[in-house]
């Protein structure tokens, strides 16, 4: 079954620090998202990204983050100066078109844990 | 900004037992969907429900959608230890945010055997 893949599983880095994350999508996708779980929280969206450009984008998604689609596979979120409460679980997910009921079904990866120091 | 209030947070029953998970809202989503979510994997989908007061069954879950539009439903019959696991509730705004998901906080669910 087609999966997304994301990388590294876990990172621990310095306050400060850039960080980039990445995922590949399920490769006919079209769509694609950021989601981020702070320990304990609920799942909260990120970005939503299409056609080489932001879609759409929470409060959370500020100055400090951007994506990006380098290569046709690959699909990055980038922190760039990370702070404490950066630490979180990043979820990437991506989906195709639209079903016929009108619902987007989202595909998700497995998570990148961000550790801050 | 929608919101998604998920009750109960944790369900500890027995084998054999049924239960029902609630999520509600004081907005109407375009369609609402349930995950199951495994220690250290992302969330995966089990169903989307689109039409208000749609039914959708699986095996021994069956999902409700409201009326309105703005709550649903799962309840578990006669539960087993597999389906331990954490449960997620998620709303479609729908329009142009397309894929952006509103999830409740999640039910933890433990079914002893």
């Amino acid at each position: 079954e087609p999966e997304v893949t994301q990388t590294p599983s876990h990172q621990v880095t310095q306050m400060g620090q850039e960080v980039i994350l990445r995922c590949v999508p399920i490769s006919n996708h079209l769509y694609f998202y950021w989601y981020r779980q702070i320990l304990g929280q609920k799942v909260e969206f990120l970005v939503s990204f299409y056609n080489n450009e932001i879609s759409e984008k929470s409060e959370i998604f500020d100055d400090q983050f951007s994506v990006e689609r380098p290569d046709g596979s690959n699909f990055t979120l980038k922190i760039r100066s990370t702070k404490l409460e950066d630490s979180a679980m990043y979820f990437c997910a991506s989906s195709g078109w639209r079903t016929l009921s009108g619902a987007n079904v989202l595909t998700f990866g497995a998570g990148s844990r961000l550790t801050v120091l | 900004t929608q919101l998604l209030e998920q009750s109960p947070q944790f369900l500890s029953i027995q084998e054999g037992e049924n239960l029902t998970v609630y999520c509600n809202s004081s907005s109407v989503f375009s369609s609402l969907q349930w995950y199951r979510q495994e220690p250290g994997e992302g969330p995966v989908l089990l169903v989307t429900v689109v039409t208000g007061g749609e039914v959708k069954k699986l095996k021994r879950l069956t999902f409700q959608f409201g009326d309105a539009r703005k709550d649903s439903s799962l309840h578990i019959t006669a539960a087993q230890p597999g389906d331990t696991g954490l449960y997620l509730c998620a709303g479609a705004a729908g329009g142009t945010s397309y894929g952006k998901l509103t999830f409740g906080q999640g039910t933890i669910l433990t079914v002893h055997p």
